[in-house]
């Protein structure tokens, strides 16, 4: 069976300071992982995807995740925090069961971002 | 932009009572997801449909139900409405069923249940 587990449920750094949000995930087979954002009061919005091509994946507003398939990590990274990065953040495991394909959260990191 | 709309962004209900949720998209996919979201737990499926008039269970289906009477259009009832069902829903929908396909949410709806 596919799960996802993100390392740490809150994140706390300064402005213009690195960012790193940590998830292993496990999969039996080739899985296809996903990074979500969900800004207070909004829906869920896509980062970035890994489907098995590049392993380094760019997402939008600068975010960019690796996978290593070694260490079953898919850790979502930015060089410099912005105000505006402050949100909850969901790692995702694509899982195929009962001939269908479904998406399994991570619980959430909330990550806040301070002056 | 495809959008999803969920008809309340919070609602208020009593023990007991029936609810509906609806969600509507604008995107002519053939996929559309329940979920709820709890503090702690990330987002979990409640049930899917892959077409019109088809329903599957997720992994907590348990005092709901779903009607997909239209394409476009996906509703999650709450029979008998209880305390414990006080969350965040979630609806989304998707293009095709592929591993790596991107699934779209709405707003979310909050419901209460006192």
């Amino acid at each position: 069976a596919q799960s996802v587990t993100q390392l740490d449920s809150h994140v706390s750094v300064s402005e213009g300071t690195p960012v790193l949000l940590r998830c292993n995930y496990s999969s039996s087979y080739s899985p296809s992982l996903f990074w979500y954002v969900q800004h207070p009061n909004k829906g869920l919005q896509l980062l970035l995807k890994y489907t098995s091509a590049a392993t380094l994946v760019k997402g939008i507003n600068g975010f960019e995740a690796e996978f290593k398939k070694s260490e079953t990590s898919f850790h979502l990274t930015k060089p410099s925090a912005h105000m505006s990065d402050a949100a909850e953040y969901f790692c995702v495991v694509s899982s195929f069961s009962g001939g269908y394909n479904k998406l399994i959260f991570g619980a959430g990191t909330r990550l806040a971002v301070h002056p | 932009d495809v959008k999803v709309t969920q008809s309340s962004r919070y609602l208020v209900k009593r023990t007991g009572e029936k609810v509906f949720l609806e969600c509507v998209q604008d995107m002519d996919h053939e996929n559309m997801f329940w979920y709820r979201q709890d503090p702690g737990l990330g987002l979990r499926l409640i049930y899917f449909s892959y077409d019109v008039k088809m329903k599957e269970k997720g992994d907590i289906p348990e005092g709901y139900s779903v009607s997909r009477e239209k394409k476009e259009r996906f509703s999650l009832i709450l029979e008998s409405a209880s305390t414990n069902q006080t969350s965040m829903y979630l609806c989304a929908s998707s293009f095709l069923s592929g591993s790596n396909n991107e699934q779209f949410f709405g707003p979310g709806t909050r419901l209460t249940v006192l």
